[in-house]
């Protein structure tokens, strides 16, 4: 079975603070890898998706970055605020036709 | 529509019944999926569909679980005989082409409905 392991579980800011999540899997082999976003009792959110040919990605304040080579990717936040407390999720697709998530990372942003 | 819609949002069922989970996708979206993300735990792959048919059944837990999905659009997900390890989030995503024609495009997902088996 394919593994996504997000580190850390859980992270708490000060707002205003850089942050990064860090994803790693197992088989380098991925066709595409995307950040979610999820609220509490909602569903999910894209954020970013890179594929498998790109280094990283880039929308506003979030840039997602990916290394094959060492299965990782990493998720960084700039500029922090508590609006973007929400659980973030990695999820990497070998085929396209399903995602493996991660558990995710629970982030709050302290105002 | 706008976005993939779920309905119901909340079903309490009790155990032994049979329950339908709908899934509206994105207008024009040839690929569908299920997830269920319980307690505490990822989200894991039930099924999916490009067009009307479903080339991958792997995630589908038990012969309980059944889904279809008609006229390239609303999709179906039913469980028979519910059981109290049923209980999660049921979260169906929509994609345009899926991997077979595209690459460029992610998933889209609705907001989810949770079961909760008594």
């Amino acid at each position: 079975k394919q593994e996504v392991t997000q580190i850390p579980a859980a992270l708490s800011v000060p707002e205003g603070e850089n942050l990064v999540l860090n994803c790693s899997f197992t088989d380098s082999a991925i066709y595409n890898l995307q950040w979610f976003r999820q609220d509490p009792g909602k569903g999910l959110t894209s954020l970013l998706l890179i594929q498998s040919s790109q280094r990283e990605q880039t929308s506003g304040r979030l840039n997602a970055s990916l290394d094959k080579s060492s299965g990782r990717s990493t998720l960084y936040i700039a500029a922090s605020q508590p609006g973007d407390s929400a659980t973030y999720l990695c999820a990497v697709s070998y085929t396209g036709n399903q995602f493996y998530f991660g558990t995710g990372t629970s982030l709050t942003v302290i105002p | 529509g706008a976005g993939v819609s779920q309905s119901p949002s909340n079903k309490v069922t009790e155990k032994g019944k049979d329950v339908e989970l709908r899934c509206d996708p994105i207008s024009g979206h040839t690929a569908l999926y299920w997830y269920r993300q319980s307690l505490g735990q990822g989200l894991e792959f039930l099924i999916y569909f490009q067009g009307n048919s479903a080339p991958d059944k792997s995630g589908l837990p038990s012969d309980r679980f059944s889904a279809e999905r008609t006229g390239g659009s609303v999709s179906t997900l039913t469980i028979q005989r519910t059981q109290q390890e049923d209980s999660a989030v049921y979260l169906c995503a929509s994609s345009l082409l899926g991997r077979a024609l595209y690459r460029d495009y992610g998933y889209t997902f609705g907001s989810g409905t949770r079961l909760t088996v008594v």
